[in-house]
């Protein structure tokens, strides 16, 4: 069954260092998202990307996070200069279509790790 | 106005019985209700959703019931099963502009099933 992989499983990094997430979405998936997870808390939504540009972002995602699809296989979530606060669980997600059916399938997530 | 509510935290149920977790939102835009079941180290995964046009939806054990002018739904698991333990979170999306995949999620349930 097709998924998607995300790499870390787990980074653990200094705070003001830059971090890069990596995910490789279902081949046939067109839609990219990336949402987070504080330890206890709900999952929040932070991006969404589709055709090489963001499509809507959450006011989690300031001027420190990025997105990209580097390559035909790899979405990546950036964080510039990593703080405590950042620290939490990261999903990327994907789904085929563009239709509101939230039909989104998440990876086993990142955990970051900042001290 | 973007926040989903969910109810209870926890849930301990013996094996057998009826687990009901219940949502409540506030933005009448949503007009996508999904509920996620995540296993521990997993990402959430779909479990079964609904749309405001219908006031149930089953699918095997699980069931969805949707009042739209309480701006509530809730899960029903009908004999509940041990491997049923997971956390569950309720979401709600709405269609239209860049807002496809955007899920707001409720804060979890984790549940219990006692064999």
């Amino acid at each position: 069954e097709p998924e998607v992989t995300q790499t870390p499983s787990h980074q653990v990094t200094q705070m003001g260092q830059e971090v890069i997430l990596r995910c490789v979405p279902i081949s046939n998936h067109l839609y990219f998202y990336w949402y987070r997870q504080i330890l206890g808390q709900k999952v929040e939504f932070l991006v969404s990307f589709y055709n090489n540009e963001i499509s809507e972002k959450s006011e989690i995602f300031d001027d420190q996070f990025s997105v990209e699809r580097p390559d035909g296989s790899n979405f990546t979530l950036k964080i510039r200069s990593t703080k405590l606060e950042d620290s939490a669980m990261y999903f990327c997600a994907s789904s085929r279509t563009r239709t509101n059916t939230g039909e989104l399938f998440f990876g086993e997530g990142s955990r970051l790790t900042v001290l | 106005q973007q926040q989903v509510k969910q109810s209870p935290q926890s849930l301990i149920v013996q094996k057998g019985g009826i687990s009901i977790i219940n949502c409540a939102y506030e933005n009448t835009a949503f007009d996508y209700f999904p509920w996620y079941q995540q296993f521990p180290g997993k990402g959430p995964a779909l479990l079964i959703a609904i749309r405001p046009d219908v006031s149930e939806k089953k699918e095997g054990r699980f069931t969805i019931s949707f009042n739209k002018s309480a701006k509530q739904f809730s899960l029903h698991i009908m004999d509940s099963q041990p491997g049923d333990s997971a956390t569950y979170f309720c979401a709600a999306s709405r269609g239209g502009g860049t807002s496809y995949g955007k899920l707001t999620f409720g804060q979890g349930t984790i549940l219990t099933v006692h064999p």
